[in-house]
């Protein structure tokens, strides 16, 4: 099975933009999670989508906003962009459709840079 | 709310050697799953262990296994016969499977191990 795939893997955008990110799980997954990775705040949680619904969401501002399309891809985005919103953000898919564990699996991520 | 700490942002262990990484984790609950995850330069994201606050018994896969104290609230990682490829970040996260947590794995800030020839 081909992994999780993100697209695009480096963006550079300026303050006030706004930026679409997009990630296609492993076929057959229908969970997607999304994750900010800065070297100050480390690993942080923003959404969760199954079944085109978010399921959970993280403590971040209402400028991140995601959605997921009937064949479980899924797009993130930032509206009105900050200098701090420059990240790795990391998109993770699982089979999960019960409460329960299903292992996360990570795509490579996509590289913002905010000029 | 949960937390999980990583203590030791840097690590260092001569190849075949062993080398231990600590994670320490608060909760009131007794129902969730631990983990331990690598991220290597390239930035992929792999689980390494998993263990299931249930089972009591320590899990193992191949050189890498967990030492895990539940009342402690210690979750450590011992990497066996270290190889170069092990050179990552290591990620201790922590998760629950339920109360609308779904999806939601809580990181550690992470251990950066160099594995030195």
């Amino acid at each position: 099975k081909a992994g999780v795939t993100q697209t695009p893997r480096y963006l550079i955008k300026t303050r006030g933009q706004q930026v679409t990110l997009s990630c296609s799980p492993i076929s057959g997954h229908r969970s997607v999670s999304w994750y900010q990775q800065t070297p100050g705040q480390g690993l942080q949680f923003l959404f969760e989508y199954f079944s085109e619904t978010q399921r959970n969401k993280g403590n971040f501002p209402g400028r991140f906003s995601g959605r997921q399309f009937s064949n479980s891809r899924s797009e993130m985005n930032v509206s009105t962009l900050e200098l701090g919103d420059s990240a790795l953000y990391l998109c993770a898919s699982s089979f999960s459709d019960r409460v329960a564990y299903n292992e996360q699996f990570f795509g490579p991520g996509t590289r913002l840079t905010v000029l | 709310a949960q937390t999980v700490t990583q203590s030791q942002p840097e690590m260092s262990v001569q190849e075949a050697e062993t080398v231990t990484l600590s994670c320490t984790y608060d909760t009131s609950e007794s129902n969730y799953y631990l983990f331990w995850y690598k991220q290597p330069p390239s930035r992929q994201m792999i689980l390494v262990i998993r263990q299931e606050a249930y089972k009591q018994q320590n899990a193992t896969e191949n050189r890498f296994s967990v030492n895990f104290q539940k009342a402690a609230k210690s979750f450590s990682l011992k990497i066996s016969d270290s190889q170069l490829g092990d050179t990552a970040m290591y990620f201790c996260a922590f998760f629950l499977p339920y109360g609308g947590s779904q999806g939601n794995l809580i990181f550690g800030k992470g251990t950066k191990l160099s594995v030195k020839p």
